[in-house]
């Protein structure tokens, strides 16, 4: 069964708009982390925020922020105020454990 | 302080041929672990370790082998390649609940 999905393997979004990138999540396991990355056309994976099951306030990071919604096993990313930069690919992980699961991606293009 | 390093960059191989692909990072972390990527397939874990002497299996272990003797060290071996193994490959180390990545090596196997 799919432990992390991602349902949008494309996006457009224009120069800074507001763009959400979503990604849902199945564990039964009560403490567990999500994270989100975001892999350029270079190719290396790149670390921008992360969010504990026990947080109780969303995860920020600059222009990131995290939406999770426990109760729906949620967590979206926001990227607010969109650059041409972020065009990429981003993943969502989830850590069980000590192992790190990751959804298969979403392109995101930024349009000038 | 040269975080997760990983060599080659860039691999060619006949099937049936062995290689290892080195992993080292500086940053005296505990947990490493390897992964592949394949187009549209996002990141599957390969083999990971929480300490020097201790490793176990991930997602996709077949074929691929490792060993954990330092903390820095995390090598990854393919014992006989097969052209499914023609992946990027990408070594990260973790402290609590970061990980941080290599550069990934590309590997092709004709």
């Amino acid at each position: 069964a799919q432990k992390i999905t991602q349902t949008q393997p494309g996006m457009f979004v224009q120069e800074k708009e507001a763009v959400t990138l979503d990604c849902t999540y199945d564990t039964s396991d009560p403490s567990y982390g999500l994270f989100w990355y975001k892999q350029p056309s270079s190719g290396e994976m790149i670390f921008l925020i992360y969010q504990g099951s026990y947080d109780q306030q969303n995860a920020t990071e600059g222009r990131y922020s995290l939406n999770f919604q426990k109760a729906r096993k949620s967590a979206n990313l926001v990227i607010s105020a969109s650059q041409l930069g972020d065009s990429a690919m981003y993943f969502c992980a989830m850590r069980e454990g000590q192992r790190l699961i990751f959804g298969q991606g979403t392109e995101l293009s930024v349009k000038p | 302080n040269a975080g997760v390093t990983q060599t080659p960059k860039f691999q060619v191989l006949k099937t049936g041929q062995s290689m290892t692909l080195q992993c080292a990072q500086d940053m005296n972390h505990e947990y490493m672990s390897w992964y592949r990527q394949d187009p549209g397939m996002g990141l599957r874990l390969i083999h990971y370790s929480v300490g020097a002497g201790i490793t176990d299996q991930g997602e996709v272990p077949n074929g691929y082998n490792v060993s954990r003797s330092t903390t820095e060290d995390f090598p990854l071996r393919l014992l006989s390649a097969a052209p499914s193994q023609t992946s990027v490959y990408f070594c990260a180390s973790s402290y609590y609940d970061e990980q941080f990545f290599g550069p990934g090596t590309r590997l092709t196997v004709l």
